[in-house]
């Protein structure tokens, strides 16, 4: 079955970066893109943009254009989110989730999320 | 940049049926996913494409999209169904496409 398990839970200083991972299995990494959500304290779900497993293109949320920056490793089935710069209004629980082949398709699995909290 | 509108909250008793709205520009030309996320756990996508139902929904998950509404309906409801529920679209009108979630709709079941 399809699984993606997440990195665990981070503390981080204003200003500071953070990085994810995400570990796909149970279905051909590279046939499916992988796109990253994330929910704030109380909030709604925030897209933050896709990647493709197959080529390693991105459609970044243009709000966070310029500071994430999405990859994956084909060889350990592996996504990457690295946010930099970061603010207190980025403490969030952070999801990746395997998408279709383009963005924008229903998405049926999720990781279990990662939370992310950002205090000086 | 395209706005889905959702009620913030929506009641119903058990046995009844819910009905949670998303709004959006001419939103029957897009294709609508919906998610049901209950409390600490990552959102589950509950249909897809306007109305079919991913393996493992029950039927009484439904979906319709026309005009400027698309619409989440949940027949026969339970005490389980209770969670936020949350539509989505990909925009691809505007020069930098991306996907749009809508607010979210606190389905509660009294």
């Amino acid at each position: 079955q399809v699984q993606l398990v997440q990195s665990g839970a981070e503390v981080k200083k204003p200003g500071a970066s953070v990085k994810v991972s995400c570990k796909a299995s149970g279905y051909t990494f590279t046939s499916y893109g992988i796109s990253w959500v994330r929910q704030a304290p109380g909030q709604g779900l925030e897209w933050m943009g896709w990647i493709s497993a197959y080529n390693g293109n991105t459609n970044y949320a243009q709000k966070l254009q310029g500071r994430v920056t999405m990859t994956t490793d084909t060889s350990t089935s592996t996504a990457y989110m690295e946010l930099r710069s970061l603010r207190s209004d980025d403490t969030a629980v952070y999801y990746c989730a395997r998408d279709g082949p383009l963005p924008g398709l229903g998405i049926p699995n999720w990781g279990q999320g990662t939370l992310v909290t950002v205090s000086s | 940049s395209y706005v889905l509108t959702q009620p913030p909250s929506v009641s119903v008793a058990p046995g009844q049926t819910a009905r949670i709205t998303c709004g959006g520009n001419n939103i029957g030309s897009k294709s609508v996913h919906w998610y049901q996320q209950k409390p600490g756990q990552a959102p589950v996508l509950v249909v897809y494409d306007d109305s079919d139902r991913p393996s493992g929904i029950p039927e009484r998950f439904s979906g319709s999209n026309s005009g400027n509404t698309a619409t989440l309906t949940i027949s026969r409801v339970e005490a389980g169904d209770e969670a936020d529920y949350y539509c989505q679209v990909w925009d691809s009108s505007s020069d930098h496409p991306h996907v749009v979630f809508g607010g979210g709709t606190k389905l509660t079941v009294l």
